[in-house]
């Protein structure tokens, strides 16, 4: 069975500085889609990255990038110039096979973002 | 736009209290999930469907069924809610297995709260 682990429950971090969620995974698979996923008070899941197993490049997103580390098994969430915005729970999730044409997301157990202004 | 669609935001239920909770999408997407997500906690897959073929995860207790009528709609059913079920609910859905980013799109999801 897969594993994410995230770190760090909770973080606080200064407006306009950037940040990194922590996120690791264990997997026996080869092949793998990690995401990340921002959900606010509302309680809505935003997608907002995706790396897959075999990307080369690290996965960017306007203000979000993903520090992808194969050997490490790492996928650390990089938002730079945070913004007021961007506090809420921040969950890592891989893909996870189950058998033949059948999957499903593995969470972490999350990170509270807070930006102070 | 569009979208996953949760029905109702808020529910409140009493204990024993049979009750379902509507998801619906205009993605056209083949597949719809179901997850609980309690306070605090990373959301947990209960089952979903693929077109319409039922997969249920072996921990979801029996309490908890689904039923998926047409490809744009999907309901949660709680035939005894416990005051341990009350969590918020969330209905994702995606388009298919196989691709590589097979990005699951969520609903807002519906906030269940059993006296």
């Amino acid at each position: 069975a897969q594993k994410i682990t995230q770190t760090q429950p909770g973080m606080f971090v200064q407006e306009k500085e950037a940040v990194t969620l922590d996120c690791t995974y264990d997997t026996s698979d080869q092949s793998y889609g990690l995401f990340w996923y921002k959900q606010p008070s509302s309680g809505e899941m935003i997608f907002l990255i995706y790396q897959g197993s075999y990307d080369e490049q690290n996965a960017t997103e306007g203000r979000y990038s993903l520090n992808f580390q194969k050997a490490r098994k790492s996928a650390n969430l990089v938002i730079s110039a945070s913004q007021l915005g961007d506090s809420a729970m921040y969950f890592c999730a891989m893909r996870e096979p189950l058998s033949l044409g059948n999957e499903k997301l593995t969470f972490g157990t999350g990170t509270r973002l807070t930006i102070i202004p | 736009d569009a979208m996953v669609i949760q029905n109702p935001r808020y529910q409140v239920t009493q204990f024993g209290k049979p009750v379902t909770l509507s998801c619906s999408q205009t993605l056209n997407h083949n597949v719809m999930y179901w997850y609980q997500q309690k306070s605090s906690q990373a959301p947990k897959l209960l089952f979903h469907y693929y077109d319409k073929d039922f997969n249920n995860e072996a921990d979801t207790p029996d309490n908890f069924q689904s039923r998926r009528p047409n490809t744009s709609f999907c309901f949660l059913d709680i035939r005894s809610p416990g005051l341990g079920d009350a969590a918020m609910y969330l209905c994702a859905t995606s388009r298919d297995w196989g691709t590589l980013l097979n990005e699951q799109f969520f609903g807002p999801g519906t906030r269940l709260t059993v006296l």
